[in-house]
């Protein structure tokens, strides 16, 4: 089945600086979602990005679907931003959501 | 997007008790919905696909008779975790959505077998 990679596992920062998180996939994929999952467990859906760049505050992502890809920024990170961030894809030969191991960010005040 | 109602989101019951939890799709016709399973500090691992009048798909290496799922109309469905022991003590999460919409999930049910 399909692999999803993410990187880098975890990820400490000063409140403030900017982030970088990315979601290597090794099969074509009919979509790809990034989810933030808070310290209750809920996974909030950050970007819905097969392909393309979305924007949404100081979020944005960039998915290019031919290299197999995507990118999470975040920008001017606040300690609210701390958590798990998952890349989650759903293999274009199969139904199934795939998610990857997740990228622990913690945040710095 | 849909919205998805997870119940209960605790669960604390004695090893040997079949547990029942439920998602509900509130705004949203779902033929299909996804059930995880989440270890601490791990990744969210897809257990089986509810398939709406149908039997469910297991993925490998998960139980069929521990874990059974019933999805009796689009808008409901149930994972019972049988005779439940420590060991399945778990984050369970179910998942409504796929094809070329985005999945909307549930807030999970944290179960703890003493």
């Amino acid at each position: 089945g399909i692999q999803v990679e993410q990187s880098p596992p975890d990820l400490i920062l000063q409140e403030g600086a900017n982030s970088t998180l990315r979601c290597n996939f090794s099969d074509s994929v009919n979509n790809l979602q990034w989810f933030h999952q808070n310290p209750w467990g809920q996974l909030i859906n950050l970007f819905y990005i097969p392909s393309g760049t979305k924007q949404n505050g100081r979020l944005s992502a960039t998915t290019v679907a031919t290299e197999r890809y995507s990118l999470l920024y975040i920008s001017s990170s606040q300690t609210t931003d701390s958590g798990v961030y998952f890349c989650a894809v759903e293999a274009y030969r199969d139904d199934k959501i795939i998610f990857g191991k997740g990228t622990r960010l913690h945040i710095l005040p | 997007g849909a919205v998805v109602s997870q119940h209960p989101s605790w669960v604390i019951c004695k090893s040997g008790t079949s547990v029942k939890i439920e998602c509900r799709s509130l705004d949203f016709q779902a033929t299909t919905m996804f059930w995880y399973r989440q270890f601490p500090k791990q990744s969210l691992m897809l257990m089986a696909t509810s398939n709406e009048g149908s039997k469910a798909t297991y993925e490998q290496g998960v139980e069929k008779d521990k874990f059974l799922i019933n999805h009796a109309s689009l808008t409901l469905s149930t994972l019972t975790v049988t005779s439940a022991h420590p060991e399945d003590s778990s984050f369970y999460i179910c998942s409504v959505g796929g094809g070329n919409q985005p999945q909307h999930f549930g807030d999970g049910t944290r179960l703890s077998i003493l």
